[in-house]
């Protein structure tokens, strides 16, 4: 198994800011994995990040808004810019296990006031 | 890509077993079944993933019918820390062969004592 740790796990900002999340891997992975979750709902896939190249948006997400970085095989970040309270949300990275099953960390709770 | 339906919210009596049904109609030959759970505030756990036999691990056993249209995932003895929000996850494979998750609403299992 993948052991994922995200900072921040959480932060309050204002409306119109960026922030920049981070997640660290305890292994080398091929493919990273950027999640979303609205208060009270199911989790949507932003994208997906390789190493080396440039990331995979899903429908509805583009990357001037959720700009994302994949340095090396342990480290990602996404960053949410120019934010507004409709970004409030839970963001959450994840990686692949050998198996197929997908590793989630923590997340980390964003609030935009 | 294969939908599953979840029912919403199911109740489940400490120490026994509980059973979570999905129903997966429109899968693919190539598509597994996974199942995941998202204790609350937490990032979601895998626990069982199948592609037409059943298995066990020490997390839970999943039934998948002989035509694949549903799978009942099953925890033996249910306890107070099982109470989640499990996901019922068809195995999608986009034009990049990310394996990328798509995740449902859920069914929202509260073990009750």
């Amino acid at each position: 198994s993948a052991v994922i740790s995200q900072k921040p796990s959480r932060d309050i900002c204002q409306r119109g800011t960026s922030l920049t999340i981070q997640c660290q891997v305890d292994s080398q992975v091929t493919m990273m994995f950027w999640y979303r979750q609205q208060p009270g709902q199911s989790l949507t896939l932003i994208a997906t990040a390789n190493q080396g190249s440039e990331a995979t948006y899903e429908s509805g997400f583009v990357i001037d808004k959720f700009p994302i970085s994949r340095p090396n095989l342990t480290f990602s970040t996404l960053t949410v810019s120019n934010m507004s309270p409709e970004d409030s949300s839970i963001y959450l990275c994840s990686v692949s296990g050998g198996g197929n099953e997908q590793y989630f960390g923590p997340g980390t709770r964003l609030t935009v006031t | 890509d294969a939908k599953t339906t979840q029912p919403p919210s199911m109740d489940c009596a400490e120490g026994r077993a509980a059973n979570l049904p999905c129903n997966h109609s429109t899968i693919s030959g190539n598509e597994y079944v996974y199942w995941y759970r998202q204790i609350h505030s937490q990032g979601p756990q895998y626990i069982i993933h199948g592609l037409k036999n059943n298995e066990t691990n020490e997390m839970a056993s999943l039934i998948i019918t002989e035509d694949r249209k549903s799978s009942t995932l099953i925890l033996p003895h249910a306890t107070l820390r099982d109470t989640a929000v499990y996901y019922c996850i068809v195995r999608v494979k986009g034009s990049s062969n990310t394996g990328k998750l798509i995740f449902g609403q859920g069914t929202t299992l509260q073990v009750k004592p």
